[in-house]
């Protein structure tokens, strides 16, 4: 089955500058990568996703890039804030005839230094 | 529109016990996955419904079960609780059953098994 590893698992930066997360998985046929932020006591909350024939996409402060070839792809967050404190998550799916849930990874806590 | 609500938030069982939790989707939305999270194994795909009908599984026990219903609500079951079935469960719909659909997540029922 598919295996999705995301780096780091902490990311503190100053408030302001750039975060960058990544992701890589294994199953090559994955094509839908979704990114969700968790706020303490809370359901992950979609903040943006990517198809596997898209290179980018960005959405205000927020991109994803997916790079098929190597299997990898990254959110990167520009000008944070500190609302941007959360547990982020990558997750590949895999379009099936089963139609399987997502795979996730397992979470990076990003801290915005005020 | 609202947005996927599960009941209850809270749930305190002990071992040998069983549980029932319930999700109502997004309105229009006929797919309701159900995932487990917890701090050691993350978030893990439980199952899938679409149409009443069960589309897949993931590697969980028999002891869990589940079933949806005609206007699209769902509910899971753990038979024979263990201690390690303590854990958040989230409930996500989406649009259709297709695995290239967003899914959004309700807030999850917070289960402690003692």
């Amino acid at each position: 089955g598919e295996n999705v590893e995301q780096h780091p698992s902490t990311l503190s930066v100053q408030e302001g500058d750039s975060a960058v997360i990544k992701c890589t998985y294994s199953d090559s046929a994955s094509n839908y990568f979704p990114w969700y932020k968790q706020e303490l006591g809370k359901g992950p909350q979609l903040i943006i996703d990517i198809r596997s024939n898209v290179g980018e996409k960005k959405d205000q402060r927020i991109a994803v890039t997916l790079n098929k070839t190597a299997k990898h792809f990254s959110l990167h967050i520009t000008e944070t804030q500190p609302e941007d404190s959360a547990v982020y998550f990558c997750a590949a799916r895999t379009t099936g005839g089963g139609a399987d849930g997502l795979t996730f990874g397992k979470g990076t806590h990003l801290i915005i230094q005020p | 529109k609202a947005g996927v609500t599960q009941t209850p938030r809270y749930l305190i069982k002990t071992r040998g016990q069983q549980v029932t939790l319930s999700c109502s989707p997004i309105s229009g939305h006929r797919s309701v996955s159900w995932y487990q999270q917890t701090p050691g194994q993350g978030l893990q795909f439980l199952f899938e419904y679409f149409s009443e009908t069960q589309r897949n599984k993931g590697n969980f026990p028999g002891r869990f079960s589940g079933r949806q219903f005609s206007n699209s609500r769902s509910e899971m079951n753990v038979s024979t609780l263990e201690l390690g079935d303590s854990a958040l469960y989230l409930c996500a719909s989406s649009l259709e059953g297709r695995a290239t659909y967003e899914q959004y997540f309700g807030p999850g029922t917070r289960l402690t098994v003692t």
